[in-house]
């Protein structure tokens, strides 16, 4: 069991908008920065949001990041099919002293 | 280019030994914070370890503590994780990361462990 959980799957059609809930305590989102990472099989993960909604350089604005309270959310616009991936969310837990990842999910651009 | 770049991954009895190396390119990895995490075969991503930059701090999650120890040799740009008294479910493919502020910017692509009999 993640010490983060996320829906295991979520789909949407081409252009469409999705969004992929993070709900944690406040031992880890209520107290600290949510990141989230894009991994297609057989690869390493990949930097897609740091501090709750910053983007890294070279990652479209179709891309989005939000934090309240003890939830985040990752959002997608504009889907594509090349979208389609498994995305986690991380952040650091004050109490358990360690960094923890959501259960991961998966991505489907019908 | 900015790369991680892991190897020494394998095939180990369960009891054995092993370690894992990940050579930085592209930055000054002294500056750094550096992870090791680690996902099973169809699982999640599991955090392991971290290592400060200057080696001085390390981190462990509580299911290798005591097992594993992280290392760094700045001089060489290297990082390491040795894995003692491994388990089946230590089997995972290893990442190395590296830590920007609170995200891990930089990612290899990963070392297969495999911990059987």
């Amino acid at each position: 069991q993640s010490v983060l959980t996320q829906p295991p799957s979520v789909s949407a059609a081409p252009g469409q908008k999705v969004t992929i809930s993070c709900s944690g305590s406040s031992s880890n989102i209520g107290k600290n920065y949510v990141s989230w990472y894009q991994q297609f099989p057989g690869t390493g993960p990949k930097f897609l949001i740091y501090e709750n909604h910053e983007r890294p350089s070279g990652i479209p604005d179709r891309f989005s990041g939000s934090k309240s309270g003890t939830s985040a959310t990752l959002g997608i616009t504009g889907l594509q099919t090349g979208d389609e991936a498994d995305y986690y969310c991380g952040t650091w837990d004050s109490s358990l002293s360690a960094w923890v990842f959501g259960g991961g999910t998966k991505l489907t651009v019908l | 280019e900015v790369q991680l770049l892991e190897s020494g991954g394998g095939l180990v009895q369960p009891g054995g030994s092993l370690r894992v190396s990940c050579a930085a390119s592209g930055f000054t990895f002294g500056s750094y914070t550096m992870s090791w995490v680690r996902q099973a075969p169809g699982k999640g991503l599991e955090w392991v370890s971290a290592i400060s930059s200057s080696g001085a701090y390390t981190y462990y999650a509580d299911s290798v503590k005591g097992r594993f120890t992280i290392s760094r040799d700045n001089s060489k740009d290297t990082l390491f994780l040795q894995m003692n008294s491994l388990r089946a479910d230590d089997t995972a493919v290893y990442y190395c990361a590296k830590k920007k502020g609170d995200a891990f910017d930089i990612w290899g692509q990963g070392t297969m462990v495999t911990v059987s009999s």
